[in-house]
């Protein structure tokens, strides 16, 4: 089993449409979880932090399931702009020295 | 502005030749590491470095070598005995890069990507 896994995708939406997705990740000591944007052949950008009570950014919300181990994103009123591969990044606590483990993202396509 | 400068944009490289990936830092970040990339996977951790003049392995260390002597600087290098060199490399850095500090994102330079003649 991956340590992070995501649904690659694509997922094709209408430009105004929600759209949710999740993340699952395999160490239950996991700390601090994170949601990078990366647009296509550029560096990954932080988006947001994932915090335990669940946090918002203006149209993006962000999730945290401790009990069934994933993160969640959703995104209200999608944009055009808001197409990109979404990466879900965890980290990996003592095991592995508290370095990030990064799973392979998942690629939205909003659609006019 | 501050920021992570990756140079140079697009390499390549020859067949036994050690190419070298620069990555500077204004950010006065503590730590520094270097990804790979390669299509439709998740970045997988090259080096990473705490504190200048110490470095340790990643997930995929062979064939790759790094120095640290200035806490705004940490070059790659991609030596002959890396076989399938080709990908994209990221270079990024945070505040401190475990402990008490595993909670701090990090932030990338614009990447190199790295092809063979």
């Amino acid at each position: 089993r991956k340590e992070v896994e995501q649904d690659p995708g694509p997922f094709n939406v209408p430009e105004g449409a929600t759209v949710a997705f999740n993340c699952t990740y395999s160490n239950s000591a996991s700390q601090s979880f994170f949601w990078y944007r990366q647009d296509c052949r550029k560096e990954p950008k932080l988006l947001m932090s994932v915090y335990s009570s669940g946090n918002e950014d203006g149209r993006f919300t962000a999730q945290l399931n401790r009990a069934s181990q994933y993160i969640s994103l959703l995104i209200r009123d999608s944009k055009l702009s808001d197409s990109a591969t979404y990466l879900c990044v965890v980290n990996g606590g003592l095991d592995s020295n508290y370095q990030l483990i990064w799973g392979a993202g998942t690629k939205l396509i909003i659609k006019p | 502005d501050g920021g992570i400068t990756q140079s140079p944009k697009y390499l390549f490289r020859k067949e036994g030749q050690n190419v070298t990936l620069s990555c500077e830092q204004n950010l006065n970040h503590d730590a520094m590491y270097w990804y790979r990339q390669d299509p439709g996977q998740g970045l997988r951790l090259i080096y990473y470095s705490q504190i200048v003049n110490d470095f340790q392995k990643g997930d995929i260390a062979e064939g790759y070598s790094v120095s640290r002597e200035k806490k705004e600087s940490f070059p790659l290098t991609v030596t002959s005995a890396q076989k399938n060199p080709t990908a994209f490399y990221l270079c990024a850095s945070s505040i401190g890069g475990g402990g008490r500090y595993s909670n701090q994102p990090q932030h990338f330079g614009d990447g190199t990507r790295l092809s063979i003649l």
